[in-house]
């Protein structure tokens, strides 16, 4: 059955520190894949997406993620994180066909600490 | 890109009644979908609504519960029916624009029920 799974569900940095949030799936093929971010009280924007190409995506706000077709992952990064980095994060994943859909992971909480 | 607008952005119900919820688009689109977002929860596919076909639920939903209607390319609706204090979630719209390699998915900012 297809997946998007992200391993940790809650994450605390520091301000300033590097971030990675972990995504792996699990399809048949290689899925469009995207990250996802959600502010308290917010909509979904979306930050970045992998259709093909090259396997470094950079993205809003700072974010990069790296798909590895090896790991069946999509890892997001970003450098130095910033307060307002604060959300909940997800990864998300479909296959390019006309009436398929975007299967969601379950999120990742992120947490700044001054 | 797509601007989707939703109504009511909140509301608050007494159990056992319906709640209409209404998704207007900016742009005509073929594809929409509606997903559930229960407290502190990712969100899940309800349903794809494609305009001059009948909706298209996922497992876990049904019709009437969640009777979906898409008379045109820039409208839909999703009724929450004889709701439970668990239908208690955010419900987004969402629109799929794609063709060849552009695929785009917008969301709505969601309507937040609280059924009590």
């Amino acid at each position: 059955a297809q997946s998007v799974t992200q391993p940790d569900i809650h994450i605390t940095v520091s301000e300033g520190a590097s971030l990675e949030l972990r995504c792996n799936y699990s399809y048949g093929a290689t899925p469009y894949l995207f990250w996802y971010v959600q502010s308290p009280g917010q909509g979904l924007q979306l930050l970045l997406k992998y259709f093909s190409g090259d396997t470094l995506v950079q993205g809003i706000k700072g974010f990069e993620a790296e798909f590895k077709r090896s790991q069946s992952s999509f890892n997001l990064r970003k450098p130095s994180v910033h307060w307002s980095d604060a959300a909940e994060y997800f990864c998300a994943g479909t296959m390019k066909t006309s009436y398929d859909k975007v299967i969601f992971g379950p999120g990742t909480s992120l947490s700044v600490i001054p | 890109s797509a601007v989707i607008s939703q109504k009511p952005s909140r509301d608050i119900c007494q159990r056992g009644t319906s709640l209409t919820i209404q998704c207007q688009v900016d742009s005509q689109v073929t594809m929409m979908f509606w997903y559930r977002q229960q407290p502190g929860q990712s969100l899940t596919l309800i349903a794809t609504a494609n305009q001059g076909s009948e909706a298209t639920y996922e497992s876990g939903f049904v019709i009437d519960k969640f009777p979906i209607s898409r008379p045109n390319l820039t409208f839909s609706t999703l009724t929450v029916s004889n709701m439970s204090p668990e239908d208690s979630s955010i419900y987004l719209c969402s629109v799929l624009d794609s063709g060849g390699l552009h695929y785009e998915q917008y969301f709505g900012p969601g309507t937040r029920l609280t059924v009590t």
